[in-house]
């Protein structure tokens, strides 16, 4: 297994435009994370998944972020309507399970800049 | 509400001294864990460890060791003997069982840099 795989690894886009992230995770992890990682900054929780349930989302997630994990194994995050503050690294992560002795392997990231 | 705080933005030493990075958390729960993650210059976060609330035996693995102390809130980080590879930015982070053990909360992080 090659890790949690993020794509693409870089977005420019215009004010305006939709742009949709995929997270591939490690095959046998059923939970599935999005953060936000502005600069300077600790990475901040967005949302999550069990298999392929959404259990919790942030009150960052506003109304223009959906994400979704259709078959509980991908993942995409979709903004809609990008503003200059989305200017982000947006972060997935997965792990097995919450009681296992060990954190989140988080991939590399897509950097999203918003011009 | 749960906070994670690490005082120290910035900090650099000389290959092979010793570094201590401090982490302080806030959390009303009795039952939580706190994480270490490394962030080098790649991007990639990468796990150091979990220690749960009930377990205050301080750890040690390789030139890397940890002091937890609920008496004070405290999970402060050493690395003994730095090297040019530690340099990155490390987060001290925070979950716990009230607000939801997948929520997890990350501090702003402490940039190292270890000067050859």
């Amino acid at each position: 297994d090659t890790g949690v795989s993020q794509d693409p690894r870089h977005k420019i886009t215009k004010r305006g435009q939709n742009v949709t992230f995929r997270c591939d995770p490690i095959s046998e992890h059923n939970r599935l994370y999005w953060y936000r990682q502005t600069l300077g900054q600790g990475p901040e929780f967005l949302t999550y998944f069990q298999n392929e349930a959404q259990l919790e989302k942030s009150r960052l997630l506003s109304d223009r972020f959906s994400a979704e994990r259709p078959k509980g194994s991908f993942s995409t995050l979709e903004i809609q309507r990008t503003e200059q503050g989305d200017s982000a690294m947006y972060l997935c992560a997965s792990s097995l399970d919450i009681a296992a002795p060990y954190g989140y392997t988080f991939g590399s990231g897509t950097r999203l800049t918003v011009v | 509400a749960q906070k994670v705080t690490q005082a120290q933005t910035e900090i650099s030493v000389v290959e092979k001294e010793d570094v201590t990075l401090d982490c302080v958390y806030e959390t009303r729960d009795t039952t939580y864990y706190l994480f270490w993650y490394k962030q080098p210059p790649s991007g990639e976060l990468v796990f150091l460890i979990r220690r749960n609330s009930f377990d205050e035996q301080n750890e040690i693995s390789g030139r890397y060791s940890w002091n937890f102390q609920k008496s004070t809130s405290s999970f402060n980080f050493t690395i003994t003997a730095s090297q040019v590879v530690d340099s990155a930015v490390y987060f001290c982070a925070l979950s716990e069982r009230e607000t939801s053990y997948d929520k997890v909360i990350f501090g702003p992080g402490t940039s190292l840099s270890v000067i050859p």
